[in-house]
């Protein structure tokens, strides 16, 4: 079965140190998306992209963040200059199309981000 | 904004009792509900769904039934199995607006024990 692949499981790095996290969505897929789950919180949504442009992002997704699709098959989130509060395990989906209604997002297992 | 609710968790079960983890949610217009398994070392997978009110989404002998009255898309399956055990999320996403984002509740971890 396709799976979304994150590289990499865990990293650990000191507060003020760019982080990149890397995804591979399903190759078929044209949507894709980070979230992040704070321990102890709700998953939260960051970023989706289509077409090599971001659609939409949330509140959290602020200068320090950004995302790439730099070829053909991955799709990576960079914090320029991480914080404490970045520590989150960082999760990648994709999805097929933007059918209204059902739209089905497959997920990574997760990056562990830990900042020290 | 949208927003879910989850039974807080941790809930730990004896293999075969009934599993209830409850689910509200606040959002406008018609939704589409989720539940999202996330399994030790895994990715969120997708248990089962219902896009519209009244529907029953049912996948490896758990079910849940979109409630509109109640706002509510409670989790259950009559007999667990030590298999079962992961964390359990339920999301939802507009009818409106973006496409692409779910909302999700905070997760309950679930525990069965033989």
């Amino acid at each position: 079965e396709p799976e979304v692949t994150q590289t990499p499981s865990h990293q650990v790095t000191q507060m003020g140190q760019e982080v990149i996290l890397r995804c591979v969505p399903i190759s078929n897929h044209l949507y894709f998306y980070w979230y992040r789950q704070i321990l102890g919180q709700k998953v939260e949504f960051l970023v989706s992209f289509y077409n090599n442009e971001i659609s939409e992002k949330s509140e959290i997704f602020d200068d320090q963040f950004s995302v790439e699709r730099p070829d053909g098959s991955n799709f990576t989130l960079k914090i320029r200059s991480t914080k404490l509060e970045d520590s989150a395990m960082y999760f990648c989906a994709s999805s097929e199309g933007r059918q209204s209604g059902a739209n089905v997002l497959t997920f990574g297992a997760g990056s562990r981000l830990t900042v020290l | 904004g949208n927003s879910v609710t989850q039974m807080e968790g941790p809930v730990t079960l004896s293999e075969e009792a009934f599993l209830t983890i409850n689910c509200t949610y606040t959002a406008t217009g018609y939704p589409s509900l989720f539940w999202y398994v996330q399994y030790p070392g895994e990715g969120l997978q997708l248990l089962l769904k219902a896009t519209k009110a009244d529907d029953k989404g049912s996948n490896k002998g758990f079910e849940a039934t979109y409630r509109k009255e109640t706002t509510s898309f409670h989790l259950e399956k009559g007999s667990v199995q030590v298999s079962d055990s992961a964390v359990y999320f339920c999301a939802l996403r507009s009818s409106g607006g973006s496409n692409y984002k779910l909302t999700f509740g905070k997760g309950t971890l679930l525990t069965v024990n033989p």
